[in-house]
């Protein structure tokens, strides 16, 4: 089945570290992979995705992410985090389904930075 | 911010109760889905819709349903409210054709049936 994976609920880390919010992922053929941010009341917003080339991607914020082929990961990343960086942080990857391609995704992880 | 408008944002109604949350999108979409998301953050897909006419059911049963006959609405209705129905629901849509991929989400609407 093709899925993602965040082994973690909870990250906490101290403001002006850096930060990692590990996931991995399990699909067929090359994978389009995509990290969302979720503040509390919010829906969610895209923060970066990975379709081809460079396997380091910057997006918004300061956030960026590595991708992995050997490790089948794509784990988010942040020199410095900031308190404001505190937020429920989703992975997700397309899928191809009978109809079309969705996105699904992985379980979220919550990142608490503390001042 | 993304086009896509969620409508209520915040609803409380009683068991039994008929209601419809809305969704629309200004950005030409074809794609528009529902996720229903736990108090535990966990997203599962409970419909979506590929066009006009077509939707089709998600990873997670729901007793919603949803109907799509124009390309920028995808409302949810349930029939009968249930405390069960209790949860936030969130809607986006997208291309998902090429490399424009990501999902644009609305603000949610957070429902509590009493």
């Amino acid at each position: 089945a093709q899925s993602v994976a965040q082994p973690e609920d909870q990250v906490n880390v101290a403001e002006g570290n850096p930060l990692t919010v590990k996931c991995t992922y399990s699909v067929s053929g090359n994978p389009y992979l995509f990290w969302y941010v979720q503040y509390p009341n919010r829906g969610l917003q895209f923060l970066l995705k990975y379709i081809t080339g460079d396997n380091l991607v910057k997006g918004s914020y300061g956030f960026e992410a590595e991708f992995n082929k050997s490790q089948t990961s794509f784990h988010l990343k942040k020199p410095s985090a900031l308190v404001s960086d505190s937020a429920l942080y989703f992975c997700a990857v397309r899928v191809t389904l009978h109809a079309g391609n969705m996105l699904t995704f992985g379980g979220g992880t919550r990142l608490m930075v503390k001042p | 911010e993304a086009d896509i408008y969620q409508t209520p944002r915040y609803l409380v109604i009683g068991t039994g109760k008929k209601i419809t949350l809305e969704c629309s999108q200004t950005m030409g979409h074809d794609k528009m889905y529902w996720y229903q998301q736990d108090p535990g953050m966990e997203l599962h897909l409970i419909h979506y819709s590929y066009g006009v006419n077509s939707t089709e059911k998600g990873d997670l049963s729901s007793e919603s349903t949803v109907s799509r006959i124009r390309t920028e609405h995808f409302p949810l209705t349930l029939e009968s409210a249930r405390p069960s129905h209790t949860s936030q629901y969130l809607c986006a849509s997208s291309g998902l054709t090429g490399t424009n991929t990501e999902a644009f989400f609305g603000q949610g609407t957070r429902l509590t049936v009493v």
